[in-house]
């Protein structure tokens, strides 16, 4: 079974400093790994995946994602936090038989502080 | 422009009466989810199809149904026997067999009244 386990539900950095948001992962099969972002009542937009091709994943507005095997590890950074990064993260976990069943985390919400 | 829409974005509903949630795509996608949110806990899979007239299970499909008539379409009927169905609901599609991700649509946000 796969899991997901985002440490913190709620993180709060100021404008400007770098953001840091955890997400350890469990499988039983190599893993692919998914970060989303929803901004309050909306739907999820994808931020980045990592399929295996690159272990530094780039994503889009200025984050990344750095894959650790040996950590069980899927951190999202951003080095400049903005005003516009304030929402909820999730990261998500599925496996590599091309299924889409996605298992995840519980949820961060990032508050910029100006 | 390709993408998904749930119908409708609020909905309110009666104790004891069964509600239907609208979901289509136009990404050409095999696969669709339906997934319910609550805070604090994350999303949860209610059902997935990975192809027309087949659907499967997810971790709480208990008081919910669901059919596949077509492959744009995948509605879900959050029946009577829901317990606690006020919740946030979001559908997903994707490709079944391919390196690629999930699309989401924009939420349907269910209440017991």
């Amino acid at each position: 079974a796969q899991s997901v386990t985002q440490l913190g539900s709620h993180v709060s950095v100021s404008e400007g400093a770098l953001v840091l948001l955890r997400c350890n992962y469990s499988s039983s099969v190599p893993p692919y790994l998914f970060w989303y972002v929803q901004y309050p009542n909306q739907g999820l937009q994808l931020l980045l995946k990592y399929t295996s091709a690159a272990t530094l994943v780039k994503g889009i507005n200025g984050f990344e994602a750095e894959f650790k095997k040996s950590e069980t590890s899927f951190h999202l950074t951003k080095p400049s936090a903005h005003m516009s990064d304030a929402a909820e993260y999730f990261c998500a976990v599925s496996n590599r038989q091309g299924a889409q069943k996605l298992v995840f985390g519980q949820g961060t919400r990032l508050t910029i502080n100006p | 422009d390709g993408g998904i829409t749930q119908s409708p974005k609020y909905l309110f509903r009666k104790e004891g009466q069964n509600v239907t949630l609208s979901c289509e795509q136009n990404l050409n996608h095999d696969a669709m989810y339906w997934y319910r949110q609550d805070p604090g806990q994350g999303l949860r899979l209610i059902y997935y199809s990975q192809i027309v007239n087949d659907f499967q299970k997810g971790d709480i499909a208990e008081g919910y149904s669901v059919s596949r008539e077509k492959k744009e379409s995948f509605p879900l009927t959050v029946t009577s026997a829901q317990k606690n169905p006020t919740a946030f609901y979001l559908c997903a599609s994707s490709y079944w067999d391919r390196d690629t991700e999930a699309f989401f649509g924009q939420g349907t946000r269910l209440t017991v009244v």
